[in-house]
């Protein structure tokens, strides 16, 4: 089955960093994803990770542990346009189908 | 711009109605996805078509009809829609073998 758990809401100051934490129980997991959505927007794919450790790309890093079944994504030097909902998906093996978290709404203030 | 385009960007239909939502995929994929997204919920997949072929209907209403008549090209035939169906749906392409998903802009739908 599926469970992917991430928290509603966060709220950080610009310059800042924050991280979002992901948790799932996937069966035959093979992957995690990270998307950025702005609202009214479409989904936009920030990172992906498949093996444990940590995946960094500029400002945004993405880290993995399989045994523990957790992510997380680490948002750096925080900017107003950061502000956005982030969700976490997980891939199941041979599988086409992404299990969506309900979303990290994040929030950027001055 | 992602590539995946989706139309109408906005929809108001009343419970008799049908209407089609169209998306258009230009990166060469050969799988394309609806998903269904409320507020505050996860996104909810509800159709995966692999070369033209449906291969996961997650036990979706039959008001809701998906059609693909190419690799380029996905339709969901809305008809005798429910106010509870009033969502973001979303339209998504990837490449065989369940790559990194493209997400188009999506369909804000009210059913009255």
């Amino acid at each position: 089955g599926q469970n992917i758990d991430q928290p509603t809401e966060m709220t950080a100051t610009e310059g800042a960093i924050v991280q979002i934490n992901c948790t799932y129980q996937t069966s035959g997991f093979n992957g995690l994803f990270w998307y950025q959505q702005h609202a009214g927007e479409a989904p936009t794919f920030l990172s992906y990770n498949v093996l444990d450790g940590l995946e960094e790309k500029g400002r945004f890093s993405s880290f993995l542990s399989r045994s523990k079944g957790y992510s997380y994504l680490l948002l750096k030097e925080l900017q107003m346009k950061d502000s956005a909902s982030y969700l976490c998906a997980a891939r199941r093996s041979n599988d086409y189908k992404l299990s969506f978290g309900a979303g990290t709404t994040v929030t950027v203030r001055a | 711009e992602t590539g995946v385009t989706q139309t109408p960007r906005h929809l108001v239909m009343g419970m008799t109605n049908k209407k089609s939502l169209k998306c258009e995929q230009h990166l060469g994929h050969n799988a394309m996805y609806w998903y269904k997204q409320s507020a505050k919920k996860p996104l909810e997949l509800m159709f995966v078509y692999s070369l033209e072929e449906r291969v996961e209907n997650n036990s979706v209403p039959s008001r809701f009809s998906p059609e693909c008549p190419n690799s380029s090209h996905l339709f969901l035939h809305l008809h005798t829609l429910q106010p509870e169906d009033s969502a973001l749906y979303l339209c998504a392409s990837s490449s065989q073998g369940g790559g990194e998903q493209f997400f188009g802009p999506g369909t804000r739908l009210t059913v009255l």
